[in-house]
Order: structure tokens, then sequence, then C-alpha cells
């Protein structure tokens, strides 16, 4: 049964601290997303890539996030320093264009910065 | 741009009456449209989408959406809830020559025994 995963499940961190989010999307699927949830912000797209290829990473705070796909079975999201507002559960999801496939979602990382 | 609304946070129903849900849009070009349900601590499970064709959409659970496209709406429906359609709803948008994919602020749907 194919699926998105993402690892860790869960991460409480220190404020200053480096933060690495990683995701495995579903294979043959060429569009991954980035989201971030909250409860004061709903669902909030940071960023995502076709083909590997970032297309829009206008949701995200340039400064200290970073969105990276190394390879078709890695998409990383990077938080440096981290601060105690992003604590937040990011997904994951993948999809694709052709032919209109639904995006599937990853369970979630929950980031706590203490 | 796009964007989507849900102009409502929270929708209370009792058990085996029908339920909407619902969702308005905003995009230029034609719509791909999508609801996404989510349970407690879990991440976001498809329901259904239009793509093109019968405006009336069925999908997973019993529920189904019907596509408006001069009221530019999409709500999602169930004829009889249960108590277990009980969760958060999203409604979503992409564009026909893109898969950037914007949700709305979500729904509480509370189901009533």
């Amino acid at each position: 049964d194919a699926r998105v995963t993402q690892t860790p499940r869960d991460k409480v961190t220190e404020m200053g601290q480096e933060v690495t989010m990683r995701c495995q999307p579903i294979l043959g699927h060429n569009t991954v997303f980035w989201y971030r949830q909250t409860m004061m912000q709903g669902l909030e797209l940071l960023a995502y890539f076709r083909n590997r290829a970032p297309l829009d990473d206008s949701g995200m705070p340039k400064d200290r996030f970073s969105a990276e796909m190394p390879d078709a079975t890695l998409a990383t999201l990077k938080i440096q320093p981290s601060e105690p507002r992003d604590s937040a559960v990011y997904f994951c999801a993948s999809g694709s264009l052709v032919p209109n496939t639904e995006a599937f979602f990853g369970q979630g990382t929950r980031l706590t910065v203490v | 741009a796009q964007s989507v609304a849900q102009p409502e946070d929270q929708v209370n129903v009792a058990e085996g009456n029908p339920l909407t849900v619902k969702c308005t849009y905003s995009v230029s070009g034609n719509p791909y449209l999508f609801w996404y349900v989510q349970y407690p601590n879990r991440g976001l499970q498809f329901l259904l989408k239009y793509i093109t064709g019968d405006n009336l959409v069925k999908g997973s659970y019993g529920f189904e959406a019907e596509f408006n496209k001069s009221q530019t709406s999409f709500h999602l429906k169930k004829p009889s809830a249960l108590v277990s359609d009980s969760a958060l709803y999203f409604c979503a948008v992409s564009r026909q020559d893109t898969d950037k994919l914007i949700f709305g602020t979500g729904t509480r749907l509370q189901v009533f025994p």
C-alpha cells in the first residue's frame, strides 16, 4: 500500500537548534508539497516541488526555512535556527499533475520548540 | 491567485440528518476542487475531487459534492450523518495548468447521537 512517509513523527527541540524533517513521497509522484498546520493559521502551503525543482516557496520564511529534494525519494524541510513560533504540525504530501492525481498526505511531524 | 473560503468554523448536526459543509473558491481558469478529512492526530485523507464532467461528484464514505461554477462553490454533502463522520474537513483548489494546491481553513463537523 503506497503511502507518504514522514520522519520523525514527533520532535521536541530547544530554541535556536536546527531541525530537519524528512519525507519519502509515493514512488512515481512528481509533485511534493510541504504544509504547516496550526490552530491559528490552518493549513499553510510552505513550498512545493515538481520533478524535484522548487516551483513556489513563497509561503516559507526564507531567513530560517529551507526545502530541498536531494533525490526523487527524499524531500527535506529544515529550520535553522528554530523558534517557539515554529511549533506546529508539518505535513508532506505527494501527487501528480498528470493524470490529475489527488495529493496523498503523510502522518505529519509534530514540532515543539521550547 | 487561488483561494478557498470555508465560512463555517464548525457545523453541528444530529446523527441521521443530512449534512452540508460549505466551500467557495476563487481561481482563474478551470478549477480542480478537492475535499479532504482529518481525524485527530492523523494526516489528511482524500474524500473526493472534481476535475471535469458531471457536476455532482461522489466520494468515499457516502459523501458527495456539487460543483457550481456560477456560484463558485463546491459544497460537501451527505444524506445521513454518522457520529463517526465527526472530524475536520478541508476544501482545496488547484488549477488546470498547475498542481499548486491551496486549502481552506477547515470546518469542524460535529455529529451528535
